[in-house]
């Protein structure tokens, strides 16, 4: 079946530097998987920071970047400089063409961002 | 504006007890809509999704049943709680019918089986 694996249970960073939380997928349905990036800051629901459809293509969303790299079969997070309210769990997933909209999710990752 | 309501907050049951979680969409017509579920330490899984009013589909057997008996609404719920129903549940809503829509989520329900 498909899957979803970030590497990353939690990363700490200092504010103002440079960050990467790690995706890739593995996806055994026919066509290529719609690649989301989903944040649920404290005290409010998950929420979806961007998303990316097409292969080869960059999301973007509030300072973050996202490339859809179909050969590495990744979906790294990044941003060049973090700031603490970016202090967040962080969830990578995937839906394939043929299921609808089930969504697939990673572990997630929880940024803590200190000053 | 759309809004997505779950009830309760949070919830302390014991096993074998029965349990029932709900969740509201306003604002939108004929939305689809989903239960998630996260084990502590595990990953959001899929349960169940509905795309109309009477029709639900399980996607993870685990027990539970869900029932959509109104456009708006969507319920949880199981007769006897097992001590593995512990943790995080979702419920979410959709638009549009392909593999790239946007799900929006509620703020979830803590349970807690003891």
């Amino acid at each position: 079946g498909d899957s979803v694996t970030q590497t990353e249970g939690q990363v700490t960073v200092s504010e103002s530097k440079s960050l990467i939380i790690n995706c890739t997928y593995s996806a055994t349905s026919i066509g290529y998987p719609n690649l989301f990036w989903y944040v649920r800051y404290p005290g409010e629901g998950l929420q979806l920071l961007l998303k990316v459809i097409t292969a080869g293509q960059k999301g973007s969303s509030r300072g973050f970047e996202a490339t859809y790299n179909k050969e590495a079969t990744s979906f790294h997070l990044q941003k060049a400089s973090v700031q603490e309210s970016d202090s967040a769990v962080y969830y990578c997933a995937l839906s394939a063409t043929s299921s609808g909209q089930k969504l697939v999710f990673g572990q997630g990752t929880i940024l803590k961002v200190y000053l | 504006a759309q809004t997505i309501h779950q009830w309760p907050v949070a919830e302390i049951k014991a096993v074998g007890s029965p349990l029932s979680l709900g969740c509201t969409i306003k604002g939108k017509s004929s939305p689809n809509l989903y239960w998630y579920w996260q084990a502590t330490g595990g990953t959001l899984q899929q349960l169940f999704y509905s795309i109309t009013v009477g029709q639900v589909e399980s996607v993870v057997q685990l027990n539970l049943s869900a029932s959509r008996p109104k456009d708006d609404q969507f319920i949880l719920s199981t007769e006897k709680l097992l001590l593995s129903h512990s943790g995080f549940y979702l419920c979410a809503w959709s638009l549009g019918r392909t593999s790239a829509e946007t799900l929006y989520f509620g703020s979830g329900t803590r349970l807690t089986v003891l």
